[in-house]
């Protein structure tokens, strides 16, 4: 079964970093991308970036490129999004999904509170 | 970048009804690279579901009253009759052009 599990919640303040994780099963991690989709609250959905685990290969939203990295670990089948210096308006709900084109496979997604 | 714009932004209907949604790109989308997603509102962290690819393939498991249809600039999410689990939010996806983009949503509610 294909499964994308998320990290657990996060509230951080400010200027804070921040690296949340989607470890993936059941697939061949290496052999399909794996994207970020942010939506914040009570909007629509907004791609990020995505990744290819087999070669690191990576694709940013021109809107945020700069602004988050987002990595893979092949060893331990994980996919990562990091901010080194949080904002307020980074905070949403974070889905991981499966796919360099649609996304057949998502996470149950990271809620990121950035508040002081 | 494509611009997907949803129409109408709230559609109000009864069960068994038939829902026809509109997704609209603001340059052509080739080879049909268009995707349609259901998420439920309301409940916290649910993840949107993929119901539609390639325009008008059903995704594994999707029941077949959902239909997808269209090209080019014009795409359409028709259910057929609407059951109580499809009343949601929908949103059309296109990856035919860098960076993929999201139409703002339909939300489909209960009349």
């Amino acid at each position: 079964e294909v499964q994308l599990v998320q990290s657990g919640a996060e509230v951080k303040k400010p200027g804070e970093s921040l690296k949340i994780s989607c470890k993936g099963s059941g697939y061949s991690f290496t052999s399909y991308w794996i994207a970020w989709v942010r939506q914040m609250p009570g909007k629509g959905l907004e791609w990020m970036a995505m990744i290819y685990p087999g070669n690191s290969d990576t694709r940013y939203s021109p809107s945020l490129q700069g602004q988050v990295t987002i990595s893979a670990d092949k060893s331990t089948t994980t996919a990562y999004l990091q901010w080194s210096s949080l904002k307020a308006s980074d905070t949403a709900m974070y889905y991981c999904a499966r796919g360099g084109s649609f996304y057949d496979y998502w996470g149950q997604g990271i809620l990121v509170t950035v508040s002081s | 970048e494509i611009v997907l714009t949803q129409s109408p932004g709230t559609l109000s209907l009864s069960p068994g009804e038939r829902a026809t949604l509109s997704c609209r790109a603001s340059q052509s989308v080739t080879s049909s690279s268009l995707a349609w997603y259901q998420q439920k509102p309301g409940q916290a962290g649910q993840p949107p579901r993929l119901l539609i690819y390639g325009a008008s393939s059903r995704a594994t498991g999707i029941p077949d009253r959902f239909r997808g249809s269209g090209s080019g600039t014009d795409f359409t999410l028709t259910i057929s009759r609407l059951e109580p689990e499809d009343f949601a939010v929908y949103y059309c996806q296109q990856y035919a052009s860098s960076p993929w983009t999201f139409g703002q949503g339909t939300k489909v509610e209960i009349k």
